[in-house]
């Protein structure tokens, strides 16, 4: 497809349990972004890469968190032992250089820890 | 946190021109503006992006201020479908790469 892609787009997870959520950006955009969107607010900004370079990832709640993107292309959001404030729509966006241009968003994934 | 300050809600009819204000007051000469809303249960849209003049786009006008200090963002003809939350974004970061969302404005598009 032409947009941002994130699978699964529902997960329920038991508490502690480790979870990956995954990304595919438009094909050719160098930067890539993800987002954590509690209910009821604005999205919040976790980690940035420029290819596969990871370079921020100031955003990052805690070490359970570790995102990836190998090939500078795909990205996975790993989250360890989820807890249940981890709940929250994990939103994945990507754009052609910086963000001097648009970010295309996708439509995110829905974690439930249970 | 957000450098923007916007209203928390606002209603227009349908077919009439939305009106969405920001302030931004803390904005420097390089620092862009930008707008992105979110339809329910989707992921944040782009809708257009400006530095000092004034920006059109399909979507939308951006009406920035001289002193850049605020700005309004402006839906010609708002239709139901444009119920959303809008966000008016100064973006962070280094490389200003990094958007912090806010809580935006919800426009209420009323029949």
């Amino acid at each position: 497809g032409a947009g941002v892609s994130q699978s699964p787009r529902y997960k329920v997870a038991k508490r502690g349990q480790d979870v990956a959520l995954r990304c595919d950006p438009i094909s050719g955009h160098v930067s890539l972004f993800w987002y954590q969107q509690a209910l009821g607010q604005g999205p919040e900004f976790l980690t940035y890469f420029q290819n596969e370079a990871q370079l921020d990832k100031s955003g990052l709640p805690s070490d359970r968190f570790f995102a990836e993107r190998p090939e500078g292309s795909v990205s996975t959001l790993k989250i360890q032992r989820t807890q249940q404030e981890d709940s929250a729509v994990y939103l994945c966006a990507s754009s052609l250089e910086t963000l001097r241009t648009e970010a295309f968003f996708g439509q995110g994934t829905r974690l439930t820890v249970v | 946190d957000a450098k923007t300050t916007q209203p928390t809600s606002m209603d227009c009819a349908e077919g009439r021109a939305a009106n969405l204000p920001c302030n931004h007051s803390t904005i420097s000469g390089n620092e862009y503006v930008y707008w992105y809303r979110q339809i329910h249960s989707q992921g944040p849209q782009y809708i257009i992006h400006g530095l000092k003049n004034n920006e059109t786009n399909e979507m939308a006008s951006l009406i920035i201020t001289e002193d850049r200090k605020s700005s309004t963002l402006i839906l010609p003809h708002a239709t139901l479908r444009d119920t959303a939350v809008y966000y008016c974004i100064q973006p962070s970061g280094a490389g200003s790469y990094q958007l912090t969302f806010g809580k935006g404005t919800k426009l209420s598009v009323i029949p």
